[in-house]
């Protein structure tokens, strides 16, 4: 079955490290993107993807990375510049633009230890 | 620049009654509409979407929404709610055309009374 796998579901994360969250999806989409989920806060925007080889920063890019070198897999990495990581990572995929048919990937709890 | 507002942080309704989750937005032109609802410790999952035309969509689930552009809304109903409705739900925009991604709202919890 296509879908978006998410892995790990969760993660364990000293003060100081980076840490890279993977995800891959296997429904031929062209975009993809990466959202953080803190309690109350809804879903914000960090990165999102249209084309292999092209990202462009969303709403709090700041302390992330990523990179597009598959149209399958968008990993995000969670830098030590990131101040306050423990949350709740999601990755969705899209077909195009227009019609914004997201798919959902199940996420990673990302806890700072 | 585009904002969606769920009011209800949290709403209580017993089984089998009536639900309506409500969603306002601020957009400058008519906007890509989505509700999506979230179960634990899950991602989420599309209920529904509005691009145009009839104003009354029908979704998965049994769930609803109409799009009121006089009042910027697209409240979520459902006639009757069952104990797995229970979740998180939140309501989405997304430019025409655009290439950024949704801007969501906060979402609303849902609880369910026995």
């Amino acid at each position: 079955d296509g879908g978006i796998t998410q892995s790990p579901k969760y993660l364990f994360r000293k003060e100081g490290q980076n840490v890279t969250l993977s995800c891959e999806q296997n429904l031929n989409h062209d975009a993809m993107y990466w959202y953080r989920q803190d309690p109350g806060q809804g879903l914000r925007l960090i990165y999102y993807s249209q084309i292999v080889n092209d990202f462009q920063k969303g709403d709090i890019a700041e302390g992330y990375s990523v990179s597009r070198e598959k149209k399958e897999s968008f990993p995000l990495t969670v830098t030590s510049a990131q101040k306050n990581p423990t949350a709740f990572y999601l990755c969705a995929s899209s077909t195009d633009r227009v019609t914004y048919g997201y798919t959902f990937g199940s996420g990673t709890r990302l806890t700072v230890v | 620049a585009q904002s969606v507002t769920q009011p209800d942080i949290h709403i209580t309704v017993s089984e089998g009654a009536s639900l309506e989750l409500r969603c306002n937005y601020s957009y400058g032109a008519t906007p890509y509409l989505f509700w999506y609802v979230q179960s634990p410790g899950q991602g989420l999952q599309l209920l529904l979407k509005y691009f145009s035309g009839d104003t009354l969509v029908q979704g998965i689930k049994g769930f609803e929404a109409e799009f009121k552009r006089s009042q910027s809304s697209f409240n979520l109903r459902k006639p009757s709610v069952h104990w797995s409705d229970a979740a998180e739900y939140f309501c989405a925009v997304g430019p025409v055309g655009g290439a950024d991604g949704l801007t969501f709202g906060k979402g609303t919890h849902l609880i369910i009374q026995p």
